[in-house]
């Protein structure tokens, strides 16, 4: 059972608008909460690492929270620009193995001019 | 520089080929991965290694054979492999291999299995 939960699974948004991804994890203990975006046929690029004491944490136009209290966690992305469409995965560390890496299924985001 | 070069970018290979996948960082990190990745779906771990030394083997058929000449490079070698492992191949490195490291993931090489 996957323990990083995604929604939606894709969204479409015109450009100059915003939006929010979500992410629910399951994750136990918990270590740190990233969000990668990754553009098609190509590697996925950091773009935020929050531990448990951290609430929010910004990268230019991507804000992203964290709620570890209901284990939830949000990616905003303000005035969407066409270099935003991409997907963007939620990646949790902890569990039993530190190392691992848990994936979120990923929200693919296309922005329209 | 926060770079992981992988070659070649994409490899066509018939099932009785030998190849192998490269990955080289220059970021002193001494922890580094493989993953595979298919379409729509996230990255699946497959080999990691630290200190130049393989630390987890995610159960991986043995066509798929890692090697990590020096802390810089990590090899992927691969033989008589089978349609079905036609996907992303995905490097990463990090510091160390606990909390808070940040994994720094290549372009990827794009493998098709004919």
């Amino acid at each position: 059972k996957n323990q990083v939960e995604q929604s939606p699974q894709s969204l479409i948004i015109l450009e100059g608008k915003n939006c929010t991804l979500q992410c629910n994890y399951t994750v136990s203990p918990f270590s740190n909460l990233r969000w990668y975006k990754q553009d098609t046929g190509r590697g996925p690029v950091s773009l935020t690492i929050m531990t448990f004491s951290e609430n929010t944490k910004s990268n230019g136009r991507y804000t992203a929270t964290l709620d570890a209290d209901t284990k939830q966690s949000s990616l905003h992305i303000t005035a969407s620009q066409l270099s935003d469409s991409a997907s963007y995965i939620c990646v949790v560390s902890g569990g039993s193995n530190d190392y691992k890496l848990s994936f979120g299924a990923g929200t693919t985001v296309t922005v329209r001019a | 520089d926060t770079e992981v070069t992988q070659t070649p970018k994409h490899l066509v290979m018939g099932m009785t080929n030998k190849k192998s996948l490269k990955c080289e960082q220059h970021m002193g990190h001494r922890a580094m991965y493989w993953y595979k990745q298919k379409a729509k779906k996230p990255p699946e771990l497959m080999f990691v290694y630290s200190y130049e030394k393989l630390s987890i083997n995610e159960s991986v058929p043995s066509r798929f054979s890692p090697e990590c000449p020096n802390s810089s490079l990590l090899n992927l070698h691969l033989h008589a492999l089978q349609p079905e492992d036609s996907a992303l191949y995905l490097c990463a490195s990090s510091q160390g291999t606990g909390g808070i490291n940040i994994q720094y993931f290549g372009a990827g090489t794009r493998l098709s299995v004919l």
